[in-house]
């Protein structure tokens, strides 16, 4: 079958840097896209990497490596509003659209 | 503000009611999908119009019927629905129905089948 895989949770300390990681099992590969989903929000759009290597946006960073199927997000100098669920989404050959289960982090002062 | 917008916010009906839900956007796009969002369990998407036109029923009871008058609206008809059924079902749209291109989620309606 096809599946995703991400931690449940991560605990992190304010102003440190944290790594989010998902790996992927699907037919055929299109793309991974990370979106973060606060309490009672909407998820929002963070990052899309459809080639392998690290794309930068201010303190996020999203990584993959489709010999490896997998990818990750980093947070950086985390602050208290980055608390929220992490998702982690691929498209497959069949344009299939399959997420994670989500990653919640909580960070601590 | 999102851009996309859900009614209702919240829903509580019985087994044997009908009720539908409302998504509208106001960004242009042409792709719009239902998620169901249950605690602890990845997003599962169950429809996806684009341009109107259904392309994706990801094997979804049909006690559940999507209907897409035009690329701005999306309805999600319910009827006879199970307790299993209660999740938060989410709206989004894109530009086109393509991951590469962002989407942009509504707040949500939260269903409890009773």
């Amino acid at each position: 079958g096809q599946s995703l895989e991400q931690p449940s949770e991560v605990t992190a300390v304010e102003g440190a840097i944290v790594q989010i990681n998902c790996t992927y099992q699907t037919s055929g590969f299109y793309g991974l896209s990370w979106y973060q989903q606060h309490d009672g929000g909407a998820p929002t759009f963070l990052s899309y990497n459809a080639l392998d290597g690290l794309e930068e946006t201010g303190r996020f960073s999203s990584f993959l490596s489709r010999s490896d199927s997998y990818g990750y997000l980093l947070l950086q100098e985390l602050q208290m509003k980055d608390s929220a669920s992490y998702f982690c989404a691929v498209r497959d050959s069949n344009y299939q659209l399959i997420w994670g289960a989500g990653t919640k982090l909580i960070i601590k002062p | 503000e999102t851009g996309v917008t859900q009614t209702p916010r919240h829903l509580v009906m019985g087994m044997t009611n009908k009720k539908s839900l409302k998504c509208e956007q106001h960004l242009g796009h042409n792709a719009m999908y239902w998620y169901k969002q249950s605690a602890k369990k990845p997003l599962e998407l169950m429809f996806v119009y684009n341009f109107k036109e259904q392309t994706e029923n990801n094997s979804v009871p049909s006690r559940f019927s999507p209907e897409c008058p035009n690329s701005s609206h999306l309805f999600l008809h319910l009827h006879t629905l199970q307790p299993e059924d209660s999740a938060l079902y989410l709206c989004a749209s894109s530009q086109e129905r393509d991951l590469s291109y962002e989407q942009y989620f509504g707040p949500g309606t939260r269903l409890t089948v009773t």
